[in-house]
């Protein structure tokens, strides 16, 4: 079944490490994204990525990075310069070129800090 | 800066209650409307996309309707399984292709 798979479910995170999560699709979306969903407030967006090798930064990109090597594959870093990194992560993805094509969603990855 | 408002931020209802969630927007010009099903701990479910003015989309128990202002999701007759997290979300005209903006979603509770 095609789909977004995001891993791990749960990450702790200690101070001043940084940790990776990671977002695979195979529904051949040229377009990525990772979105950060606090309690009682909407998605914002962190990044985005509508080509390979390409990405831009979203509302809220101090303190993340990303790459963009695969076509399937957008990982992102939560680096210790994310001073309040507590959040559920969500990786969405859809197709470009196309006009009012939905974003789809992965699972998600509950970040805490130890 | 594109904005979107919903309300109430929860609601509970009876089963077999009907009511409407509210989706107010502010953008430059609108591509798209979204709406989404969130259940705890899952990442959002695409429902519904809306492009103008007067259309409407139905899909089980679920209607959704756009006006240049606004954006209601009415659920008729609502079963405890349609107890969630609803998000809209706008694309406008003119932005990054496909960048949506949120609201902060109306958590949706419906007792047997």
């Amino acid at each position: 079944d095609g789909g977004i798979t995001q891993s791990p479910k749960y990450l702790f995170r200690k101070e001043g490490q940084n940790v990776t999560l990671s977002c695979e699709q195979n529904l051949n979306h040229d377009a990525m994204y990772w979105y950060r969903q606090d309690p009682g407030q909407g998605l914002r967006l962190i990044y985005y990525s509508q080509i390979v090798n390409d990405f831009q930064k979203g509302d809220i990109a101090e303190g993340y990075s990303v790459s963009r090597e695969k076509k399937e594959s957008f990982p992102l870093t939560v680096t210790s310069a994310q001073k309040n990194p507590t959040a559920f992560y969500l990786c969405a993805s859809t197709t470009t070129g196309v006009t009012y094509q939905p974003q789809h969603f992965g699972d998600g990855t509950r970040l805490s800090i130890l | 800066e594109d904005q979107v408002t919903q309300s109430p931020e929860a609601l509970r209802l009876q089963e077999g209650e009907s009511s409407s969630l509210n989706c107010s927007y502010t953008v430059s010009g609108l591509r798209g409307l979204f709406w989404y099903r969130q259940d705890p701990g899952k990442g959002p479910e695409f429902l519904f996309t809306l492009y103008s003015a007067g259309e409407e989309k139905e899909k089980e128990r679920l209607k959704a309707t756009l006006t240049k202002k606004e954006s209601f999701l009415h659920i008729t007759a609502p079963k405890p399984e349609d107890s969630a997290t609803y998000l809209c979300a706008v694309q406008a005209v003119g932005g990054a292709n496909s960048k949506l903006t949120f609201g902060k979603g109306i958590t949706l509770s419906v007792r047997p």
